[in-house]
């Protein structure tokens, strides 16, 4: 099946940095990459997704990147503020609907803005 | 975006006793929902996809006859965990989709936390 990995871990940054997490998955049949934003004891929140026809896409400081020869995708966030802490999960689905169209998630990545 | 609901939002319950969970779509029909698990610190991972008018599908590794899924129509899936133990205890998400294409947005209901004592 799908594996998706992703790095860092954590991140601390300074307010107004720029922040950068990468995450790889490992089917090429993936077509869709939808990164998520949770804050603690609440639900994921998508923040911006990518489908495989498309190499970027951008929304206000929020942009993500798709490189599907090197399967690799990655959330920038620019500008960084405060209330931008909070756990991101990066994921992948299949473009197979036999194989059940689920989402494969990351092991998320907590960052931290400084103030 | 889509709207998806959960309830109860929290709940304890005691060791051997059994605990039923509500996912609904409130503005949209989803043939399909999923339930995730999430231990504290740790990523989401998928237990079951739950499809209206059929039987689930679980996951390696989960047992179907503990969390036992129904789907009874294209707005609501239950989740009920059959003889919860202590480790049972975790922070459960539903999440549907709009759409069946295979690149159509997920949205996530606010989750349940289940405490077994």
């Amino acid at each position: 099946g799908e594996n998706v990995e992703q790095h860092p871990s954590t991140l601390s940054v300074q307010e107004g940095d720029s922040a950068v997490i990468k995450c790889t998955y490992s089917d090429s049949a993936s077509n869709y990459f939808p990164w998520y934003k949770q804050e603690l004891g609440k639900r994921p929140q998508l923040i911006i997704d990518i489908r495989s026809n498309v190499g970027e896409k951008k929304d206000q400081r929020i942009a993500v990147t798709l490189n599907k020869t090197a399967k690799h995708f990655s959330l920038h966030i620019t500008e960084t503020q405060p209330e931008d802490s909070a756990v991101y999960f990066c994921a992948a689905r299949y473009g197979i609907k036999a194989a059940g169209n689920k989402l494969t998630f990351g092991g998320g990545t907590r960052v931290l803005v400084k103030p | 975006g889509a709207v998806v609901s959960q309830h109860p939002s929290r709940v304890i319950c005691k060791s051997g006793t059994s605990v039923k969970i509500e996912c609904r779509s409130l503005d949209f029909q989803a043939t399909t929902m999923f339930w995730y698990r999430q231990f504290p610190k740790q990523s989401l991972m998928l237990m079951a996809t739950s499809n209206e008018g059929s039987k689930a599908t679980y996951e390696q590794g989960v047992e179907k006859d503990k969390f036992l899924i129904n789907h009874a129509s294209l707005t609501l899936s239950t989740l009920t965990v059959t003889s919860a133990h202590p480790e049972d205890s975790s922070f459960y998400i539903c999440s549907a989709r709009p759409g069946a294409g295979t690149t159509s947005e997920q949205y996530f209901g606010p989750g349940t936390r289940l405490t077994v004592t």
